[in-house]
Order: C-alpha cells, then structure tokens, then sequence
C-alpha cells in the first residue's frame, strides 16, 4: 500500500521569511496530493491540494509543487505571519479510488 | 457551510468498557472516516464507509468497530476500552472516497484508565 514520508518533524522560522516541507511516496498510481493545516486546539483543514497532471499550484502565500519522476511533493509558504503556525499534513492517494493516506506531520513555528 | 459534528469533546472511560463515539455530518456525504491522532504518528484511519451499511477497514482497525446505519451518521465502537486506545478521534466526510476535500469534526479526546 501507499506510504508517505515528512520531512521536518518541526520547523522553526523567522517571520517573513519562507518554510518548506518536503513529503515522499510510494506508490506510483497516487494522483492526489492535499495539504492539511490543523491550528492548536481545531480540527486539520484542507489548505490547497495538487492533482498529478499539474506540477505547481499556487493560491496566494502557498503554493505546492509535484514530481512524479521522484515522487515527491512539498508545501512551500512565502512571507510566513505568525497564524501561519500549526501542523501541516501532506497526503497521497488514488483519486477515487483508495483512502488518504497521511503523512506524520510538521510542526510549523513562526516567530515574531 | 459543512458540519461535522462528534458527540463529545472529552471522555474518560474504564479499561473494558465498551465505548460508543458519535459522528454527524449534514451535507449528504457518501464517505466517512474514522481517523485517531497521536503526537508524532500523524493521523491513522482506522475504518471507512463510502455508503450506508457499508463499510471497510483502516490501517489500524484492531479492537474497533464500526456502524452506519444511517446516511448522516457514522459510530465508532470500542468493544473493550484499553489504555492503549487514549487518544485522539477525529471524524471526517467527504462526497467521495479520494480525491475530494475532506471535513473534519472537532474531534474526541478519549482517555482509557
């Protein structure tokens, strides 16, 4: 079955500046890849998500780029702000097909 | 605006209890899943159901069960509560399998002793 790797466990940057995070997977059939946010306390909430006949999206501050060759994608954040700290989840699956299967998460720290 | 709700927020129940969490949404999703959370092992689905009386397993469905009897609603049982089922269970919908946003409940935060 899927499995996806994420990388850093945690992530400490100064704000203003720009946070990546870097996820990996397994199965080649995997064609859909969502980003999940979960602020301390709420429930994870979907942030933006890339399709595999796309190589980047981008939706304001955030963005995500995909390589199917390596099989691997990552959550890349501009201009970090302070409520840009929670954990972040990555994710793969068939579309339509098989369950999500998560990454372990990233705890994101933005400091003032 | 979708809503998923869970029946608790927190519970604490006794090693061999059998435990009932509640899960509602109100947006006609087909899907459902049952997912629990523990720090540094992200989130782990232990059963799914992609239609009424219908369901499938997880990753991790040991000592779990689950019932949808009803479009709207999803229970996750715990047979025989073990402290090694404190943790964290977040319901979730969605309108279709993969491939679709998910929404997540609140959350129950369950404590075994």
């Amino acid at each position: 079955g899927e499995n996806v790797e994420q990388h850093p466990s945690t992530l400490s940057v100064q704000e203003g500046d720009s946070a990546v995070i870097k996820c990996t997977y397994s199965d080649s059939a995997s064609n859909y890849f969502p980003w999940y946010k979960q602020e301390l306390g709420k429930r994870p909430q979907l942030i933006i998500d890339i399709r595999s006949n796309v190589g980047e999206k981008k939706d304001q501050r955030i963005a995500v780029t995909l390589n199917k060759t390596a099989k691997h994608f990552s959550l890349h954040i501009t201009e970090t702000q302070p409520e840009d700290s929670a954990v972040y989840f990555c994710a793969a699956s068939i579309r339509g097909n098989t369950p999500l299967v998560f990454g372990k998460g990233t705890r994101l720290s933005v400091i003032a | 605006d979708v809503k998923v709700t869970q029946s608790s927020r927190y519970l604490v129940k006794r090693t061999g209890e059998k435990v009932f969490l509640e899960c509602v949404q109100d947006m006609d999703h087909e899907n459902m899943f049952w997912y629990r959370q523990d720090p540094g092992l992200g989130l782990r689905l232990i059963y799914f159901s992609y239609d009424v009386k219908m369901k499938e397993k997880g990753d991790i469905p040991e000592g779990y069960s689950v019932s949808r009897e009803k479009k709207e609603r999803f229970s996750l049982i715990l047979e025989s509560a073990s402290t090694n089922q404190t943790s964290m269970y977040l319901c979730a919908s969605s309108t279709g399998t993969s491939g679709y946003e998910q929404y997540f409940g609140p959350g129950t935060r369950l404590t075994v002793t």
